[in-house]
């Protein structure tokens, strides 16, 4: 099985802030790789696809990179509603794998 | 407008059945593989399990594998999930989502919450 890292586990930041999320895959996994974003009591919501496809509707904020085994999720200037939790996805391989999350909190 | 719609959770004690069921509507359901990811109370996301639209290739994790069975009727436009022998480690919110290849996960229901106690 694929174990998808990411970190941190749990961040602060401030409105404006740059923040970067990463996760390692631990194995090759192409560009299978997905993030999603999810605040309490909703249903996870895509970001990003193949690595740095950035989904309709999504704001140019957020961008998506990497390829093989590394990956990261950028926020170039979080905004409040970014205050979430974030996860990563590999879709390479059965089973599919999730990062196990980022929890992105207000300093 | 994509939605899929679950039902049949409930609370149900260790070592018992339920079946969940997911209904499709606002596309062609059976274009589309249909997975199963489950979401521990406050915790992460877990993959459980995969159907390709014609129900040739199915995949489980491991920690189900032989205790659940996930199943389509596509006249019926739905997806369902047998789950046998469940544990209390089962207890999730289980959610149905659409997949395509490349994009991932696309769309999820709002999910239907199993409680697995006794």
């Amino acid at each position: 099985d694929i174990q998808m890292t990411q970190s941190p586990s749990a961040m602060s930041a401030s409105v404006g802030d740059r923040v970067t999320i990463t996760c390692r895959a631990s194995q090759g996994i192409n560009y299978f790789l997905a993030w999603f974003q999810q605040k309490p009591g909703e249903v996870p919501k895509r970001l990003i696809y193949a690595a740095s496809n950035l989904e309709s509707g999504v704001p140019s904020r957020f961008s998506g990179s990497g390829s093989g085994t590394e990956f990261t999720l950028t926020i170039s200037s979080l905004q409040p509603e970014d205050f979430a939790t974030y996860f990563c996805l590999q879709h390479d391989s059965y089973p599919l794998t999730f990062g196990g999350g980022t929890r992105v909190e207000i300093k | 407008e994509v939605q899929l719609v679950e039902s049949g959770g409930g609370l149900v004690q260790p070592g018992g059945s339920l079946i969940l069921s997911c209904a499709a509507s606002g596309f062609t359901f059976d274009d589309y593989a249909m997975h199963w990811v489950r979401q521990l109370p406050g915790k992460g996301l877990e993959w459980v399990s995969a159907i390709t639209w014609n129900s040739d290739t199915i995949n489980y994790a491991a920690s189900v594998k032989g205790r659940f069975t996930i199943s389509r009727d596509n006249a019926k436009n739905s997806l369902y999930l047998q789950m046998n022998s469940l544990r209390p480690d089962d207890t999730a919110l289980y959610y149905c989502v659409r997949y395509v290849a490349v994009v991932s996960l696309e769309y999820w229901g709002q999910g239907t919450l199993v409680t697995v106690s006794s």
